[in-house]
């Protein structure tokens, strides 16, 4: 199974601050990944795809980048409901595998 | 708009068999469009991918889980189904029901637009 490392596993971070959470993959994904944001008892929701590919209705202080082993999900400018944990998945190869998680606290 | 709710029993005995359906409103789950999958996450972790199926009845699933899992569909009832036997303690988790695109706007890649709908969340505790 391809293995997805993000970092940090916590952070803490202050209204307005910008902030970037990395995901590395165990080997090369192209740029099979996604980003999920997910609220404490809610469903993860899908914020990026193709590693950079904003989805609909996503505000546009989300970015996604990379490729192959390293990817990077930032938020411009946090905003109180941005406070959340935040997983990347990969779908490059069965079974799909997700990271640990990043959860992202107010300071 | 496509929306997803999942149901079943929250609690279920070890070694019994785990059954939840999710019943899906505003879309069909006969498109090749789509693929019906099954994640979920144990208290306080992660999140795992559990398998999915296409409307032809294909079904994949997580190797770890392969000899337990079963997902179905019923196509009249438009909801699909996952079945986990022989069930422990390690098994219990919010199961999700959601959907992976395949296909937007006319334009087909497998494994890249990711799980865009998901259900609530049935939340299962193995338990006798």
């Amino acid at each position: 199974d391809i293995q997805l490392t993000q970092s940090p596993s916590f952070l803490s971070a202050s209204v307005g601050d910008r902030v970037t959470i990395t995901c590395r993959a165990s080997q090369g994904i192209n740029n099979d990944l996604v980003w999920y944001q997910q609220k404490p008892g809610k469903a993860p929701e899908l914020l990026i795809y193709a590693a950079s590919i904003l989805q609909s209705g996503v505000p546009s202080s989300f970015s996604g980048s990379g490729s192959g082993t390293e990817f990077t999900l930032t938020i411009s400018r946090l905003q109180p409901e941005d406070f959340a944990t935040y997983y990347c998945q990969q779908l490059n190869n069965y079974p799909y595998t997700f990271g640990q998680g990043t959860k992202l606290e107010i300071k | 708009q496509v929306q997803l709710q999942g149901s079943g029993p929250g609690l279920v005995k070890p070694s019994e068999t785990l059954s939840l359906t999710c019943t899906v409103s505003g879309g069909t789950v006969i498109s090749g469009s789509y693929y019906w999958t099954w994640i979920r996450q144990p208290p306080g972790k992660g999140l795992e991918w559990i398998g999915y199926i296409y409307y032809t009845g294909n079904t994949n699933y997580n190797p770890s889980l392969n000899s337990r899992v079963t997902i179905s569909m019923d196509r009249n009832m438009n909801q699909f189904s996952l079945r986990l036997n022989s069930v422990t303690a390690a098994d219990t988790a919010v199961y999700y029901c959601a959907r992976e695109v395949l296909c937007r706007d006319g334009s087909c890649h497998a494994n890249y637009y990711g799980l865009d709908v998901w259900g609530q969340g049935t939340t299962v505790t193995v338990s006798s």
